[in-house]
């Protein structure tokens, strides 16, 4: 059971627009830690997508976007392409238990 | 260009302990603000942190698993080492390392290796 709650899976048609989100608790996300988010295509290493929350990385297409509200965040594909089927990871940093980064379950986006 | 590749067994004896080192480049983990992961993913599962080290020598540990881990660097080799003792067939995973860095604030992951699958079976 992963600290930061995804949902198992989303699904969208090509140009929709898609969001995941990431429920944490007072104790990582609450508690005014960054969220990140990477993006694991099959057979692949982990990509970072967006950090700091709401940042992009050089190279990342602005149809990805991230927020963060309370104990919450979210990841927003818009212009959804078929090449963006993969997995995607939120990550944060959970104070409880000495101090931990923790990563959510996990969401695989279905293109369809 | 920031580089990072992980070696070791790919296959383990239950009880036995797992060597893995991460050989990067591009970067040193001697300069402030930098630091290198371990991270772990079972086949169809999950990403999992594991542990941390930083220029200082700062480490950290995933709680429910400090006992068993320990990272270590030799920055003059470019590498960071990570032991894991007493494996058991549930630690089956591919085993990644990251490099880490402060920039303007924000701590995160951003280069990845392209992992290596360790399989724990007698």
């Amino acid at each position: 059971q992963s600290v930061l709650t995804q949902p198992p899976s989303v699904s969208g048609a090509p140009g929709q627009r898609v969001t995941i989100s990431c429920t944490g608790s007072s104790s990582n996300i609450g508690a005014g830690y960054d969220v990140h988010w990477f993006q694991q295509l099959p057979g692949a290493a982990p990509k970072l997508l967006i950090y700091g929350n709401n940042n992009r990385p050089s190279g990342v297409p602005d149809r990805f976007s991230g927020s963060k509200s309370a104990t919450s965040a979210s990841l927003t594909i818009t212009g959804l392409q078929a090449e963006d089927e993969a997995d995607y990871y939120c990550q944060s940093y959970d104070i409880s238990l000495s101090g931990s980064e923790v990563f959510g379950g996990g969401t695989k986006l279905t293109v369809l | 260009q920031i580089t990072l590749k992980e070696s070791g067994p790919t296959l383990v004896k239950p009880t036995q302990t797992l060597t893995l080192t991460c050989s990067f480049s591009g970067f040193s983990l001697s300069s402030n603000g930098v630091g290198v992961g371990w991270i772990r993913q079972p086949p169809g599962k999950a990403l999992e942190w594991l542990a941390l080290i930083y220029w200082d020598d700062d480490k950290r540990y995933s709680p429910s698993l400090k006992s068993r881990l320990t990272i270590t660097k030799d920055s003059p080799k470019n590498q960071v080492v990570l032991t894991m003792t007493n494996m058991d067939p549930v630690d089956t995973a591919t085993y990644f390392c990251a490099h880490r860095e402060v920039y303007g604030g924000h701590d995160y992951f951003d280069y990845w290796g392209q992992g290596t699958l360790v399989t724990v079976s007698s």
